[in-house]
């Protein structure tokens, strides 16, 4: 069992640019969570992929969206990139929406 | 505003001491809470779910409580080793008809000392 996979572990992009995050999740799960950790702090909740639907959402603005397509995997795309976007970003997977999260290891995006 | 807190922010023991991590949350809307250990630049690894019909789970060294009346949770390290530096976050999930959210606290640093 693979766990959950993020990629790229590293990206670097410009201000003002398009980036797209990916995450398989574990196998089973079929919920995908997204969040941000900005350095020293914790996790913030992104938003929720169940049934490729979104189904919940954190405080983020719109400028922040995702998918999830039907073998349960999931990506994040982020527009018009700001330096305050710069973070490790974390997905999460479970089998439902409120059972035990697993976490793959982050994709460290820089803003420059 | 729904918070979580957790204290201390940092803590040194040595090696072979019991600790014990504090988390603190506001809204008593909560559906479980779970502890994680986070390496520097890593993802996080789950130690413990706690469903908030629970009172405690033990996993190994490790025993997380909840108290729901309180609005606390606490993880119990038994027998500390190097091994367990680490930040510790905890996770609340809150769950109402009008929401259904994950709020981590600020996590706990531990660095124990050989």
């Amino acid at each position: 069992d693979a766990g959950v996979t993020q990629s790229p572990t590293h990206l670097i992009k410009t201000r003002g640019q398009q980036v797209t995050l990916r995450c398989s999740p574990k196998s089973g799960h079929d919920t995908v969570s997204w969040y941000q950790q900005a350095l020293g702090q914790g996790p913030q909740f992104i938003f929720q992929y169940y049934e490729e639907e979104e189904r919940q959402r954190g405080n983020f603005p719109d400028r922040f969206s995702g998918h999830q397509f039907p073998n349960y995997s999931s990506e994040l795309n982020v527009n018009a990139l700001l330096l305050g976007d710069s973070a490790l970003y974390l997905c999460a997977s479970s089998f439902g929406t409120g059972a035990e999260a697993f976490f793959g290891q982050g994709t460290r995006l820089t803003v420059v | 505003k729904q918070e979580v807190t957790q204290i201390p922010a940092a803590l040194s023991v040595p090696e072979g001491e019991n600790l014990v991590l504090n988390c603190s949350f506001t809204d008593s809307a909560i559906y479980n809470l779970q502890w994680f250990r986070q390496d520097p630049g890593k993802g996080l690894t789950s130690l413990l779910l706690i469903q908030s019909s629970q009172r405690e789970q033990t996993s190994g060294r490790l025993n997380a409580s909840l108290d729901k009346s309180s609005g606390r949770s606490t993880l119990y390290i038994a027998a500390s080793q190097p091994g367990d530096s680490a930040t510790y976050l905890c996770a609340v999930r809150l769950r109402k008809t009008s929401y259904d959210k994950v709020i981590f606290g600020p996590g706990t640093s531990l660095s124990v000392i050989p």
